[in-house]
């Protein structure tokens, strides 16, 4: 089974709109991490934003906030206010306390129009 | 402030040639990881270690070899090269501890193309 499972594999948005890219997870283990990182088409991996299975506040960072819902095993970010600079793909990534490695999602491309 | 480090950036290779890409790190985090990305698809982890000396397999470590001598260098070696093994590769490390919030911090990649 998936690990991480994005459904979105494109996404539009308008400037100055918000949008939210989903992303649903799979694990039994109680502690575990939960990541949005931003690929620009340069390529690079930007880091964005993270929620633990323990936190109770859903993480915002700046225009970026997270909807945690862990009955529903979901993380989607939202992100506010687009920008043009936002067009990118999104992935989600997970990682278990108990383990090293992270899972990724297929990814989310955004185009962010005008 | 250089972060994760990766050389070189571009490189075309025929069917069969060997070659290493570097990686290196200068926060001297215990934890790297190695990652291809196929176009239009996510992360597939390769091989990751937890500290000099010690590697893993990920989930596709099928002609690849890996060694960490040092914390720094974690550096990926193709031996056979294949066509399939056209891809961009990412090299990532974390800081060691606090549960699962650490993230990874990646390098800007390396595009490889087998022909």
């Amino acid at each position: 089974a998936q690990k991480i499972t994005q459904t979105q594999p494109g996404m539009f948005v308008q400037e100055k709109e918000a949008v939210t890219l989903d992303c649903t997870y799979d694990t039994s283990d109680q502690s575990y991490g939960l990541f949005w990182y931003k690929q620009p088409s340069s390529g690079e991996m930007i880091f964005l934003i993270y929620q633990g299975s323990y936190d109770e506040q859903n993480a915002t960072e700046g225009r970026y906030s997270l909807n945690f819902q862990k009955a529903r095993k979901s993380a989607n970010l939202v992100i506010s206010a687009s920008q043009l600079g936002d067009s990118a793909m999104y992935f989600c990534a997970m990682r278990e306390s108990a383990g090293n490695q992270f899972y990724f999602g297929t990814g989310t491309s955004l185009t962010v129009i005008p | 402030n250089a972060g994760v480090t990766q050389t070189p950036k571009f490189r075309i290779l025929k069917i069969g040639q060997s070659m290493t890409l570097q990686c290196t790190q200068d926060m001297n985090h215990n934890y790297m990881y190695w990652y291809r990305q196929d176009p239009g698809m996510g992360l597939k982890l390769i091989y990751y270690s937890v500290g000099a000396g010690i590697t893993d397999k990920g989930e596709v470590p099928n002609g690849y070899n890996v060694s960490r001598s040092t914390t720094e260098d974690f550096p990926l070696r193709l031996e056979l090269a294949a066509p399939s093994q056209t891809s961009v590769y990412f090299c990532a490390s974390r800081q060691q501890g606090a549960g699962p919030r650490r993230p990874q911090h990646f390098g800007d990649g390396t595009r490889l193309s087998i022909l």
